[in-house]
């Protein structure tokens, strides 16, 4: 049973460029959020897709978005890149959206900024 | 606002000794989770133990025991007899639930190093 999956691994893009970050959640996991790690700091949560709809949203600019597909797989967007969205991006899948669902954590794709 | 505090950095102990991480949380709500992971240098967050706001049992599994206490709104991880696999970043979280959502509030991570 294949776990949370994320591709790419590692990425490195330059400022202003767009980017595209892909996850795909856990066997029979319905719901995907997603974090933002900086280095030598916790998860921040950027946003939460259940039913292909943005359920919640953390404190993140609009030139972060995301979709989620029929199949419950899920993509990251940002926009006009800053040094400042270097970080690990962190996908996690859970069955539905209650607070005490357990979330599945993917290895996460490494974001440089240059 | 929702906010999970750990204030130790980075631990360092020698293996077989017992080690403690702090944690401390900051909620308006009554019904809430605490969750703990552990994050290898692979970077994936292992989820560890989740305890929700009505139970105050200690838990114990195996060499790991968690202490909650909402008197002081702590949820303390206990590794007895710690080994050097149990090296890595150790995350506190609190889940936060709205309209039919939730997300998880990380703390800021403590760095455990286990030395042979």
């Amino acid at each position: 049973d294949a776990g949370v999956t994320q591709s790419p691994t590692h990425l490195i893009k330059t400022r202003g460029q767009q980017v595209t970050l892909r996850c795909s959640p856990k066997s029979g996991h319905d719901t995907v959020s997603w974090y933002q790690q900086a280095l030598g700091q916790g998860p921040q949560f950027i946003f939460q897709y259940y039913e292909e709809e943005e359920r919640q949203r953390g404190n993140f600019p609009d030139r972060f978005s995301g979709h989620q597909f029929p199949n419950y797989s899920s993509e990251l967007n940002v926009n006009a890149l800053l040094l400042g969205d270097s970080a690990l991006y962190l996908c996690a899948s859970s069955l539905g959206t209650a607070m005490n669902t357990e979330a599945f954590f993917g290895q996460g794709t490494r974001l440089t900024v240059v | 606002a929702q906010k999970v505090t750990q204030a130790q950095t980075e631990i360092s102990v020698v293996e077989k000794e017992d080690v403690t991480l702090d944690c401390v949380y900051e909620t308006r709500d009554t019904t809430y989770y605490l969750f703990w992971y552990k994050q290898p240098p692979s970077g994936e967050l292992v989820f560890l133990i989740r305890r929700n706001s009505f139970d105050e049992q200690n838990e114990i599994s195996g060499r790991y025991s968690w202490n909650f206490q909402k008197s002081t709104s702590s949820f303390n991880f206990t590794i007895t007899a710690s080994q050097v696999v149990d090296s890595a970043v150790y995350f506190c979280a609190l889940s936060e639930a709205r309209d039919s959502s939730y997300k998880l509030i990380f703390g800021s991570g403590t760095r455990l190093l286990v030395r042979p």
